[in-house]
């Protein structure tokens, strides 16, 4: 079954960095596009970012555009979100999402991991 | 970027029921390329319809999903206790791939 394990939440301080990692099982993951989605405590869904299955595009929320980025190694099936310049309005439960289905079209998202929490405070 | 406005924000409603959610979009939606997902405390968001009318797999024949453009709407027919939870509406047809704020179905 797909199973997505987010890790590298945690306490960092405003203007740090933190690297998140999803590790995917369960499915060829170099075959589908993945989304990293986040959410406030208490508040709703904010689409983060997405990479295309072949990681050749990639696109962003402009609230993250030029300090997060996403990336991918398919020989690890892995997938990363690097984070920089991170503000208390980042602090988030951050889910890895994988795409609907294979291929290039746009797809909602079904599997979602548990999320790991990144708080931004000093 | 697309906003979406979810209405009503709180909807009470009592088992048997029929839901109503909305969603309208600022922009229209590229391919119709809309989703709702459905949210319980404590819980990761379900994917319930995508391309907007299409149920997700495993997905009860109860939940429907309907419009286009910029208009779309959630049906919950004969709704279950377990129905009770926190929708969200998302267009994915150009980035940002926008969500709704959500709207809380709650019991009567």
């Amino acid at each position: 079954q797909v199973q997505l394990v987010e890790s590298g939440g945690g306490v960092v301080q405003p203007g740090r960095s933190l690297r998140l990692s999803c590790a995917a099982s369960g499915f060829t993951f170099s075959s589908f596009g993945m989304h990293w989605v986040r959410q406030a405590p208490g508040k709703g869904l904010e689409w983060v970012a997405v990479i295309s299955n072949d990681g050749s595009r990639k696109w962003y929320a402009d609230s993250v555009k030029g300090r997060f980025t996403i990336s991918r190694d398919d020989s690890q099936n892995t997938l990363f979100l690097q984070m920089s310049s991170l503000g208390a309005e980042d602090t988030a439960l951050y889910y890895c999402v994988k795409k609907f289905r294979a291929g290039s079209n746009p797809e909602a998202l079904d599997y979602w991991g548990q999320g790991t929490l990144v708080t931004v405070s000093s | 970027e697309n906003v979406l406005t979810q209405s009503p924000g709180t909807l009470s409603l009592s088992p048997g029921d029929t839901a109503t959610l909305s969603c309208r979009a600022s922009q229209s939606v590229r391919g119709n390329y809309f989703a709702w997902y459905q949210q319980k405390p404590g819980q990761t968001p379900r994917l319930l319809i995508y391309s907007a009318s299409y149920r997700a797999p495993g997905i009860p024949d109860r939940f429907s999903g309907s419009g286009s453009g910029t208009d779309f709407t959630l049906t919950i027919s004969r709704l279950e206790p377990e129905d009770f939870a926190v929708y969200y509406c998302q267009q994915y047809g150009g980035s940002p791939y926008t969500f709704g704020q959500g709207a809380k179905l709650e019991i009567k």
